[in-house]
């Protein structure tokens, strides 16, 4: 199993650009969340999906979108990149209540 | 609201020293809790998982306990070594969907 992958490792983006980071997990879980890692701020929920269909959001969710279409992915879209969302983007799995797996991140800058 | 507290907020320690890391949280009313490790630039891996139900788990080195009616959990760490020198990170999670509440992490540098 390749377990929880993220793509790209690193992104840098221009204010009012829009991108899309990539989530992909083949361990057939039904919970994926996106969390964001800021200095001082710690890791902080931003949108969870518990199943192919259902999306919510969690703690910060302005200037994110999601979808869920199938087990495996689950992408984060950025509408519009502010310099406030320069950030560690993680991505985490896991059967509904259970141990937790996450990706390796990505590195976004925006400027 | 559940808040997750962990202090020290940083930790240093001789090689071969036990330590116990503390994490508490303000709500009792937890699903389980879980216990990450993070070394500097990668991401967050799982050390250990403890149930609502359960009091403690243990992996290898690693003892986790949990006590939901005074809101605290800890990490035991056996024998230290330079290689656990990484950030400690517990969460909560409140409800069976697991969205995870997490501390601020503490960082522990284990001296040779």
């Amino acid at each position: 199993n390749a377990g929880v992958t993220q793509t790209p490792k690193f992104q840098v983006l221009k204010t009012g650009q829009s991108m899309t980071l990539q989530c992909a997990q083949d361990m057939n879980h039904e919970y994926m969340s996106w969390y964001r890692q800021d200095p001082g701020m710690g890791l902080r929920l931003i949108h969870y999906s518990v199943g192919a269909g259902i999306t919510d959001q969690g703690e910060v969710p302005n200037g994110y979108n999601v979808s869920r279409s199938t087990t495996e992915d689950f992408p984060l879209r950025l509408l519009s990149a502010a310099p406030s969302q320069t950030s560690v983007y993680f991505c985490a799995s896991s059967y509904r209540g259970a141990e937790q797996y996450f990706g390796p991140g990505t590195r976004l800058t925006v400027t | 609201k559940q808040e997750v507290t962990q202090i020290p907020a940083a930790l240093s320690v001789p090689e071969g020293e036990n330590l116990v890391l503390n994490c508490s949280f303000t709500d009792s009313a937890i699903y389980n809790l879980q216990w990450f490790r993070q070394d500097p630039g990668k991401g967050l891996t799982s050390l250990l998982l403890i149930q609502s139900s359960q009091r403690e788990q243990t992996s290898g080195r690693l003892n986790a306990s949990l006590d939901k009616s005074s809101g605290r959990s800890t990490l035991y760490i056996a024998a230290s070594q330079p290689g656990d020198s990484a950030t400690y990170l517990c969460a909560a999670v409140g409800g069976s969907q697991g969205n995870l509440i997490f501390g601020k992490g503490t960082k522990l540098s284990v001296k040779p």
